[in-house]
């Protein structure tokens, strides 16, 4: 089942800009992870953010989780081409890993150069 | 460190057939997990094996099955493919698995097509 939804489907901005997707999601969780995609290729962990915690920086990336709302923020700053992929949130729940990881449907960023 | 290794990378099977996917974890993980991509149902979770032991199991029929062995090593088997079965097959590997709180790797994918 998709417990995570992320927003928008897709996204394109000029290389430079900074890029800002969210992701809700339905259940209680224990921890939020984002990863980034390639075409084609494996998913790339990114940033892992605990219930308990509300924001978290890892280079030009950014994630708040606001679990009152059941949402989670990933920002990309100054976007690189590079940065052109597709990024997941993905959620544990809180009763337990029955459901391993729940994965939203993604969103597709262009950094158009 | 070496990643998560998948094999076959790319692989073509007729229906009907049986495909075996292996995965060899990150050294020291003793979770793995396997996930089914499609462009219609997106990132699936179909098993997680820990201590060799089948720990969680997502809802896909019984033709999909799994094994981890002693070294944490992991295969997963498809019998009597169908058309829908084509997808890329991830492998992931962690510490002690989702919701650990354990960074969750995962690796390239076995991409599958059904002919």
């Amino acid at each position: 089942s998709q417990q995570g939804e992320e927003d928008p489907q897709a996204l394109s901005i000029q290389e430079g800009e900074n890029a800002t997707m969210n992701c809700s999601y339905k259940t209680s969780i224990n921890n939020l992870q984002w990863y980034r995609q390639n075409s084609g290729r494996g998913l790339v962990h990114l940033i892992l953010i605990r219930s308990n915690e509300r924001e978290k920086h890892s280079g030009r990336l950014r994630v708040t989780l606001d679990t009152s709302k059941k949402s989670s923020s990933l920002l990309i700053t100054a976007s690189r081409a590079a940065d052109t992929a597709s990024y997941f949130c993905a959620t544990d729940a809180l009763q337990g890993g029955a459901d391993g990881l729940t994965f939203g449907k993604g969103t597709h960023l262009i950094i158009q150069p | 460190k070496a990643g998560v290794t998948q094999t076959p990378r790319y692989l073509i099977k007729t229906r009907g057939q049986q495909v075996t996917l292996s995965c060899s974890p990150i050294s020291g993980h003793r979770s793995v997990s396997w996930y089914q991509q499609t462009p219609g149902q997106g990132l699936q979770f179909l098993f997680e094996y820990f201590s060799e032991t089948q720990r969680n199991k997502g809802n896909f029929p019984g033709r999909f099955s799994g094994r981890q062995f002693s070294n944490s090593r992991s295969e997963m088997n498809v019998s009597t493919l169908e058309l829908g079965d084509s997808a890329l097959y991830l492998c992931a590997s962690s510490l002690a698995g989702a919701p650990s709180g354990n960074t969750i790797y995962f690796g390239e994918g076995s991409w599958l097509t059904v002919v």
